[in-house]
């Protein structure tokens, strides 16, 4: 079974611009979550989709955004990207909601420059 | 809301040697607990989980038991080897999937 697959592995922007993250879950699993890491701040949750719904949020600013597609897929969006918003974003897969386990990506390194 | 309190790093040890990392967590209701293990490089993978109280999660060595009484998860392995270095984190959910971590803790092992 295929593991969880973000892409791009890395990327380099510029602050002002936008990107855009994507993530393709487990073969089955309809939840996807989102966390930024940061060596000052860590592991930090960004948000939560199952069923292309929102279920659940961090505490991040509005141009940080997500969504998912009807097949689970998921992406992120970060607008009007800040030299802060340099981090490893890490996507985790979840067969269901409340399931108790996650299985995380490897992860888009994001340098804003 | 949840929070993690773990150890901080790194932590040295000498291949063989005991090792203990030390979780404590606040959560409402019926936490489930994680620990989850990062290689350089790589994202996060699942070490190993508890989801009820008394319960002891268990995986290539490494042991936690989920203390409600101490609000703690300890990590523990009795022989460590150099390839066990990596930061180690511990997780709380409390119901869903969003996990709160802590801030991780690194594990040099030489030889």
């Amino acid at each position: 079974k295929a593991g969880v697959t973000q892409t791009p592995r890395y990327l380099i922007k510029t602050r002002g611009q936008q990107v855009t993250l994507s993530c393709s879950p487990i073969s089955g699993h309809r939840s996807v979550s989102w966390y930024q890491q940061t060596p000052g701040q860590g592991l930090q949750f960004l948000f939560e989709y199952f069923s292309e719904t929102q279920r659940n949020k961090g505490n991040f600013p509005g141009r940080f955004s997500g969504r998912q597609f009807s097949n689970s897929r998921s992406e992120m969006n970060v607008s009007t990207l800040e030299l802060g918003d340099s981090a490893l974003y890490l996507c985790a897969s979840s067969l269901d909601v409340d399931t108790s386990e996650a299985f995380f990506g490897q992860g888009t390194r994001l340098t804003v420059v | 809301g949840d929070s993690v309190t773990q150890m901080e790093g790194p932590v040295t040890l000498s291949e063989e040697a005991f090792l203990t990392i030390n979780c404590t967590y606040t959560a409402t209701g019926y936490p489930s607990l994680f620990w989850y293990v990062q290689y350089p490089g790589e994202g996060l993978q699942l070490l190993l989980k508890a989801t009820k109280a008394d319960d002891k999660g268990s995986n290539k060595g490494f042991e936690a038991t989920y203390r409600k009484e101490t609000t703690s998860f300890h990590l523990e392995k009795g022989s460590v080897q150099v390839s066990d270095s990596a930061v180690y984190f511990c997780a709380v959910t409390g119901g869903g999937n969003k996990l709160t971590f802590g801030t991780g803790t690194q594990l040099k092992v030489e030889l």
